[in-house]
């Protein structure tokens, strides 16, 4: 059972470029989560998902935006890189919108540097 | 953005030692979380808690829900080399707009020497 899968691993970007980072899960869930981590800074919320065609702002959204592409996937979009976005970003999905609070399962994470 | 209060910040043990770290608030969360991180990878749950006063174990680790609903302690006991990694606690707060979303302590780090 793969859990929530995230593509790429790693990646090297320049100032200015774009990229999308994607996230897969195969539990059935319906909420989804991107997180960006950094050192000394925990785990912060980017954008989230409830369910299957809502998006809604986290802590840190600016400069990124979303796509729930269907219930299983959820991608992040950066438009235009810059330094301050190198960072360890996790995906992680959860089993209930609203309602009782489940734990989040989390990706292995995709480690991007912009240069 | 608000973080819980996690200590300690580091642990540096002996094999075969207890380990104990917590996490506090000055809100009241309905479920408490801990979670390991290794490194390289993404976090991974290691028990959910969900009642005030609730206590439960996962093989040689046992985790806690504060009696007011603002804490929670995770021990280890007779820790093994594996055991080494960064430690987080997270919880849902009570609040009506944080739906879902979850608070993360900064971490405990564990180095576990032989």
């Amino acid at each position: 059972n793969a859990g929530v899968t995230q593509t790429p691993k790693f990646q090297v970007l320049k100032t200015g470029q774009s990229m999308t980072l994607q996230c897969a899960q195969d539990m059935n869930h319906n909420s989804m989560y991107w997180y960006r981590q950094d050192p000394g800074m925990g785990l912060r919320l980017i954008y989230y998902s409830a369910s299957e065609g809502t998006t809604d702002k986290g802590e840190v959204p600016n400069g990124y935006n979303v796509s729930r592409l269907n219930k299983r996937e959820f991608s992040l979009r950066l438009e235009s890189a810059a330094p301050s976005q190198t960072s360890v970003y996790f995906c992680a999905s959860s089993g209930h919108p609203g309602g009782v609070n489940q734990p989040q399962h989390f990706g292995d994470g995709t480690r991007l540097s912009i240069l | 953005g608000q973080q819980l209060n996690q200590s300690p910040q580091s642990m540096f043990i002996q094999e075969g030692e207890d380990v104990s770290m917590n996490c506090t608030s000055s809100s009241i969360f309905n479920t408490w979380l801990w979670y390991k991180q290794d490194p390289g990878e993404g976090p991974v749950l290691l028990i959910a808690l969900y009642k005030a006063g609730e206590l439960t174990s996962n093989g040689r680790l046992t985790a806690q829900f504060g009696i007011t609903r603002k804490d929670s302690f995770l021990n280890i006991s007779a820790s093994i080399p594996s055991d080494v990694g960064i430690y987080f606690c997270a919880g849902h707060p009570r609040t009506t707009d944080s739906w879902g979303k979850l608070q993360f302590g900064a971490g405990t780090q564990v180095v576990v020497t032989p």
